[in-house]
């Protein structure tokens, strides 16, 4: 069946150093995408999101890029702070009636203080 | 001023019991969703409802039932309950036509 994936279960990082979550995901008649934040004992938080029509879209220390040629996302944090550690989920929405969201696998997020 | 809420938190209980989770969301908002997340940390859809009605319903055993009171409440019902139902539970919310989910703080199931 159709899956959203994620490359590396685990992503350490230094303070203050960039960080990249990659995502592939299968579905090409996906047209919407979002990732989430999950810290330790909460639900996950949405943090951004992106159209298909869209190849990237900037928020505040977080990019995400979309490259539908290859059906890949990622999600880029600028200054990796460790208030970002944290398990971050990709997912793919298919639009069309009402909302079904797919997630990735999750990537835990460790920030090296 | 939480948008979401689940209660309990935590519920450790043995097998062959029947348990209720429940779930509010403030936020007005009209569809609600119940997902589960296992040990891997792996975000599965089970249900969904807008304005009290079910829309989505995955492969899910029949053990489990959702209701809806009204479109702020979304509760879920689990009969007989197995091993395999140890997860972390999550109520969400979103309002139809968008696309955000909001989710509530998970419920610790754990099944002995």
């Amino acid at each position: 069946g159709e899956s959203v994936g994620l490359h590396l279960p685990t992503l350490s990082v230094q303070e203050g150093d960039n960080s990249i979550i990659n995502c592939a995901y299968s579905n090409s008649a996906s047209d919407y995408f979002i990732w989430y934040k999950q810290e330790s004992g909460k639900g996950p938080q949405f943090i951004i999101d992106i159209r298909s029509n869209m190849d990237k879209r900037q928020g505040q220390r977080v990019t995400v890029l979309l490259n539908k040629t290859v059906k890949h996302l990622s999600l880029q944090i600028a200054a990796t702070q460790p208030g970002d550690s944290a398990v971050y989920f990709c997912a793919e929405i298919r639009s069309g009636g009402y909302q079904k969201v797919t997630f990735g696998t999750g990537t835990k997020l460790q920030v090296i203080p | 001023d939480t948008a979401v809420s689940q209660t309990p938190k935590y519920l450790v209980t043995q097998m062959g019991n029947d348990k209720s989770i429940k779930c509010e969301q403030n936020l007005g908002h009209d569809t609600m969703y119940w997902y589960k997340q296992d040990s891997k940390k792996f975000l599965k859809i089970m249900f969904s409802y807008n304005n009290k009605e079910l829309i989505i319903n995955e492969t899910v055993p029949n053990r489990f039932s959702p209701k809806s009171p009204d479109k702020a409440h979304l509760n879920l019902h689990i009969n007989s309950l197995e091993l395999g139902d140890s997860a972390v539970y999550f109520c969400a919310s979103s309002q139809k036509g968008t696309d955000t989910q909001y989710f509530g703080p998970g419920t610790r199931l754990t099944v002995l």
